[in-house]
């Protein structure tokens, strides 16, 4: 089945420092990438929504200037959260959509952000 | 109900016991309506994709229902193993149009422990 890679699992950095969040799609061409972020009990929320070749569309109250996305191609999208700050941290976590995905969607495994 | 409400959030049911757990939704605008099953540290699986009001769905022990009027579908599970221990999210997608580049709007899941 159609699966996307994500990396890293885990990182932690130190504050003003920028992290890159990579998503793969292994065996399936991912038109589409959005981006979730998740607080605490909290449901995953959309951040983003990135077609390949194109900029992404952010949901309303996400900073474009804070979470760079990038989806160059078919097959590779990139978060960066740029000057990271504590409040940051958040599990963050990619689903693909595109010809050969199951049901439309396709997940990665969520990287855990720790900023300290 | 405007958000994805998913009940109860956590969940204990001795090995062998059958379950059931709930998603209500906004029931305008609806087009599917999404269950997945989240494994720590792994990728949110697809279980199912719901959209005609009465739709009910079966995989293995698990079967689904969809009640698009009055904005709800059903989980069961049917007699529990540990290996059913996951989180179930629900999810809802409003554009029939745009299947597979429309956002999720998610629940906060329902966390299921299995006791042996």
């Amino acid at each position: 089945g159609a699966v996307v890679s994500q990396h890293p699992s885990r990182v932690i950095c130190k504050s003003g420092t920028s992290v890159k969040i990579e998503c793969r799609s292994l065996d399936f061409q991912a038109t589409t990438m959005f981006w979730y972020r998740q607080f605490p009990k909290k449901s995953l929320m959309l951040m983003a929504t990135s077609n390949e070749g194109s900029k992404a569309t952010y949901e309303q109250g996400v900073e474009k200037d804070k979470f760079l996305i990038n989806h160059a191609s078919l097959t590779l999208s990139t978060l960066t959260v740029t000057s990271a700050h504590p409040e940051d941290s958040s599990f963050y976590i990619c689903s693909a959509s595109g010809q050969g995905a199951s049901y439309g969607y396709t997940f990665g495994s969520g990287t855990r952000l720790t900023v300290v | 109900i405007l958000n994805v409400e998913q009940s109860p959030q956590s969940l204990h049911v001795q090995e062998g016991d059958s379950t059931n757990f709930t998603c209500s939704f906004p029931s305008s605008n609806f087009y599917a309506l999404h269950w997945y099953r989240w494994e720590t540290a792994k990728s949110p699986e697809a279980l199912f994709v719901m959209t005609l009001n009465g739709d009910e769905k079966k995989k293995g022990r698990i079967s689904a229902t969809l009640n698009t009027k009055e904005g709800y579908s059903y989980l069961y599970i049917k007699g529990s193993q540990p290996e059913d221990s996951a989180t179930y999210l629900c999810a809802s997608t409003l554009d029939i149009s745009n299947f597979g580049n429309e956002k999720l709007t998610f629940g906060t899941g329902t966390r299921l422990t299995i006791i042996p």
